[in-house]
């Protein structure tokens, strides 16, 4: 099946710091792209749509100030989390959407937690 | 209100023995219904996928069944693994509109197997 790749896997970092999460199509061109969050024991929650080459589209209730999203190419797209809190500490998914298949296939996740 | 609803939401079994997991959704028109295996810090992994008109996929000791008359799905897994502890999620992509193509997703049911 198709892969997608996400960097880093884990991150630590201290409040009021940024960190940026990559997300990688490695086998197939992904003109949309998904970022997902999921707290413990919850089902995944869409935070955004990212369209290579023009604006993300962010889901109701997500600040897009706050997570910026940039599809500039193909195969990555990146989420950073600016100025970020504890209570952004989460479990970030993406998902590439094969464009043949439709077919939405899902990174590794990055566990971000912020002290 | 599309949703997707999962029982149980948490199931302990012993090795060697089957189980069966249930998933209801209201999303309407949809085009397909997936199970995904979450294994703990993962991204979800692709188990079966049906359309509407399918009404059993099987891969390996994993078998979905879909009713979409009642707007029901089962998975079933036969002689179960230790591996196959994991969090098992149903996922309904909707079909037109504003649902094309979005994902709704279950909350999971946590498979727990014992030796």
């Amino acid at each position: 099946g198709a892969v997608v790749s996400q960097h880093p896997s884990w991150v630590i970092c201290k409040s009021g710091t940024s960190v940026k999460i990559e997300c990688r199509s490695l086998d197939f061109q992904a003109t949309t792209m998904f970022w997902y969050r999921q707290f413990p024991k919850q089902s995944l929650m869409l935070m955004a749509t990212s369209n290579e080459g023009s604006k993300a589209t962010y889901e109701q209730g997500v600040e897009k100030d706050k997570f910026l999203i940039n599809h500039a190419s193909l195969t990555l797209s990146t989420l950073t989390v600016t100025s970020a809190h504890p209570e952004d500490s989460s479990f970030y998914i993406c998902s590439a959407r094969h464009p043949l298949t439709y077919e939405q296939y899902f990174g590794p996740g990055t566990r971000l937690t912020v002290t | 209100k599309n949703q997707v609803e999962q029982s149980p939401q948490s199931l302990i079994i012993l090795e060697g023995k089957n189980c069966t997991l249930q998933c209801n959704y209201t999303v309407s028109p949809f085009s397909n219904l997936r199970w995904y295996k979450q294994d703990t810090g993962r991204g979800p992994v692709s188990l079966t996928i049906m359309t509407f008109s399918e009404n059993t996929k099987s891969n390996g000791r994993y078998t979905a069944t879909l009713d979409a008359d009642t707007k029901q799905s089962s998975l079933h897994i036969t002689a179960s693994q230790l591996s196959d502890s994991a969090s098992y999620i149903c996922v309904v992509s909707g079909a037109r509109g504003s649902t094309l193509g979005r994902l709704y997703f279950g909350r999971g049911t946590q498979l727990t197997v014992w030796p």
